[in-house]
């Protein structure tokens, strides 16, 4: 039982490229997010979804698009990378919501040069 | 909106003693959940104590405490008999019992020196 999978764990990227993270969880969890964690601003959700098929606007939406295409995987997106978007980011997901817990991937850190 | 407020960006604690990290939250929801997550080095999140807003009972989990005041919207952890171990960042976390997000606040970290 992997848990919350995220890939890649580390990437370089310059300015205006394109990247893609998955995020696989195999806990038939119905709920999937993505935040952002940066120094001093604690977790920021950009993303999440409830369900296959759907997803959600967060806190910080902007320059990242996002997929549930099947249930088990959340792919986030960045279409023309800033350096703005240097950051941590971390795939979450949970049941349902009643039971509140989120379930962390290890994260995965970018860099935009 | 609701948002979660930790007032101690660093904290440090020596090995054996108490430690309280605090934490207050905004909301005009009267059913939620509040967490406490740790984020070692390894940079892993890890859940520490739940807290459900109908409970008046405060939460334990062996050396981790919480004292849960609903009026106040003050939501404080607690570690006692502090150990190496336990040096993380620590994240208080909001979510509504009817919602699908989690609000986290900016972290606290927690240095245990011997």
């Amino acid at each position: 039982n992997a848990g919350v999978t995220q890939t890649p764990k580390f990437r370089v990227l310059k300015t205006g490229q394109s990247m893609t993270l998955l995020c696989a969880q195999d806990m038939n969890h119905e709920y999937m997010y993505w935040y952002r964690q940066d120094p001093g601003m604690g977790l920021r959700l950009i993303h999440y979804s409830v369900g296959e098929g759907t997803t959600a606007k967060g806190e910080v939406p902007d320059g990242y698009n996002v997929s549930r295409l099947k249930k088990q995987n959340f792919l986030l997106g960045l279409e023309s990378a800033a350096p703005s978007q240097t950051s941590v980011y971390f795939c979450a997901s949970r049941l349902i919501r009643v039971t509140g817990e989120l379930f962390f991937g290890e994260g995965s850190r970018l860099t935009v040069l | 909106a609701q948002t979660v407020t930790q007032s101690q960006p660093e904290m440090s604690v020596q090995e054996a003693e108490t430690v309280t990290l605090s934490c207050t939250y905004d909301t005009s929801e009267n059913n939620y959940y509040l967490f406490w997550y740790k984020q070692p080095p390894s940079r892993q999140m890890i859940l520490v104590i739940r807290q459900e807003a109908y409970k008046q009972q405060n939460a334990t989990e062996n050396r981790f405490s919480v004292n849960f005041q609903k009026a106040a919207k003050s939501f404080s952890l607690k570690i006692s008999d502090s150990q190496l171990g336990d040096t993380a960042m620590y994240f208080c976390a909001f979510g509504e019992t009817s919602g699908s997000r989690l609000t986290f606040g900016e972290g606290t970290q927690l240095t245990v020196n011997p």
